[in-house]
């Protein structure tokens, strides 16, 4: 199957600094990007779309100046959490998709996120 | 809008069967998918319906009926390796064909 990359697997930072998550597809293109978010125990809240080459498309209460996405090119799309918070502190999934070629969504192992 | 509802937690005994049930109300119905995740890890793709009916793959089997907004995922043979979540995801026309997620149901099992 395809597979989808995201890096870091982890990581610490402090209250007001900004991180970036990458998510990569490494055998396919992906025309079509999400990003997903998870609390402890909780299901997977989509947080934005992102189709290559154009703005992301965020849910209701997602924050855009907050969540910054980028999908520069068919094979990449990053989340910059910026001013992060202790609240920002969640497991973050992408998964991608090629539309033309399949009905399916390919995760990558995610990225937990710790803001001290 | 969707909904998706799902038992929060099911117990069930190794070897034995198991049905997870699920149910959604969504105006732009366009296919149904079940995934399994261990905690700590991603989500990975069990099955798709769009179509009413029965799907089987090993184990595990998926039916669909649409006319009532109804799916439940069947886990054969039960192994300890199944205790995880499993969550029920609806994609929606009306909304970009965006996989919505139910919020999933635990499974426990017991030796």
């Amino acid at each position: 199957g395809a597979v989808v990359s995201q890096h870091p697997s982890w990581v610490i930072c402090k209250s007001g600094t900004s991180v970036k998550i990458e998510c990569r597809s490494l055998d396919f293109q992906a025309t079509t990007m999400f990003w997903y978010r998870q609390f402890p125990k909780q299901s997977l809240m989509l947080m934005a779309t992102s189709n290559e080459g154009s703005k992301a498309t965020y849910e209701q209460g997602v924050e855009k100046d907050k969540f910054l996405i980028n999908h520069a090119s068919l094979t990449l799309s990053t989340l910059t959490v910026t001013s992060a918070h202790p609240e920002d502190s969640s497991f973050y999934i992408c998964s991608a998709t090629n539309h033309r070629e399949s009905y399916e969504q390919y995760f990558g192992p995610g990225t937990r996120l710790t803001v001290t | 809008g969707q909904n998706i509802d799902q038992p929060t937690e099911m117990t069930a005994t190794e070897g034995a069967i198991v049905q997870i049930n699920c149910t959604y109300q969504t105006s732009g119905f366009n296919g149904l998918f079940w995934y399994q995740q261990h905690a700590g890890e991603a989500p990975t793709f069990l099955s798709y319906n769009v179509l009413d009916g029965l799907e089987e793959k090993g184990r595990f089997s998926s039916f669909l009926s649409r006319s009532k907004g109804y799916s439940y995922l069947l886990l054969k043979e039960l192994q300890m390796k199944d205790s995880a979540s499993y969550l029920c995801a609806v994609r929606d026309r009306n909304r970009d064909d965006k996989i919505i997620f139910g919020k999933g149901t635990r499974l426990h099992i017991l030796p």
